[in-house]
């Protein structure tokens, strides 16, 4: 058991450009979340899977966002027409079956300029 | 977002000394969580309650979930530099699991 996994650990990007972000759990979990970061704040929900079905998504998830989880293990996080305010650290959680304890990857900080 | 309330926002002390920090909610949560995040890093699971009024330890940690439900305190004993982080708590309802953390807490050692 590797602990969950998130490529790249940093990017940066220009303002308007499409960015992408890899979330490896770790092996069997079901269920995989994302979160976001800002600096000096905790951190905050984004979007939830269990296998490969999105169950929920917060508001803070613009139109500009998508996540996915195709095969129901690793999942991605897009980001289109980057903005100033995308500027974060983006962390993915997942969990095991019914326990309540979510484990986090290293996170991707995104900057964008 | 929602945010929990955390203090103390940060703290500065000296190695060897216990440091108490609490997390306090609106709302009733089901499941407390203490986290550890450094810099530049996820956070990292230190704690974690289930029931109203347990009391847990894991080394020099011990952190409790408080009766109403709403608040929950960690402390940490015999403080050491590798203590030096920020420390979040968080809380769930049960529903999707999906976690609602403070607003951290800074701590820093001195030798």
């Amino acid at each position: 058991d590797t602990g969950v996994s998130q490529d790249p650990r940093h990017k940066i990007t220009k303002r308007g450009q499409n960015v992408t972000f890899r979330c490896d759990p770790i092996s069997e979990h079901n269920r995989l979340y994302w979160y976001r970061q800002t600096l000096g704040q905790g951190p905050e929900f984004l979007t939830y899977f269990q296998n490969e079905a999105q169950l929920e998504k917060s508001r803070l998830l613009s139109d500009r966002f998508s996540a996915e989880r195709p095969k129901g293990s690793f999942s991605t996080l897009e980001i289109q027409r980057t903005e100033q305010g995308d500027s974060a650290m983006y962390l993915c959680a997942s969990i095991a079956g019914r326990t309540d304890t979510q484990y986090f990857g290293p996170g991707t900080r995104l900057t964008v300029l | 977002g929602q945010q929990l309330n955390q203090s103390p926002q940060s703290m500065f002390i000296q190695e060897g000394e216990d440091v108490s920090m609490n997390c306090t909610s609106s709302s009733i949560f089901n499941t407390w969580l203490w986290y550890k995040q450094d810099p530049g890093e996820g956070p990292v699971l230190l704690i974690a309650l289930y029931k109203a009024g347990e009391l847990t330890s894991n080394g020099r940690l011990t952190a409790q979930f408080g009766i109403t439900r709403k608040d929950s305190f960690l402390n940490i004993s015999a403080s050491i530099p590798s203590d030096v982080g920020i420390y979040f708590c968080a809380g769930h309802t049960g529903t999707a699991s999906k976690l609602t953390f403070g607003t951290g807490t800074r701590l820093q050692v001195t030798l």
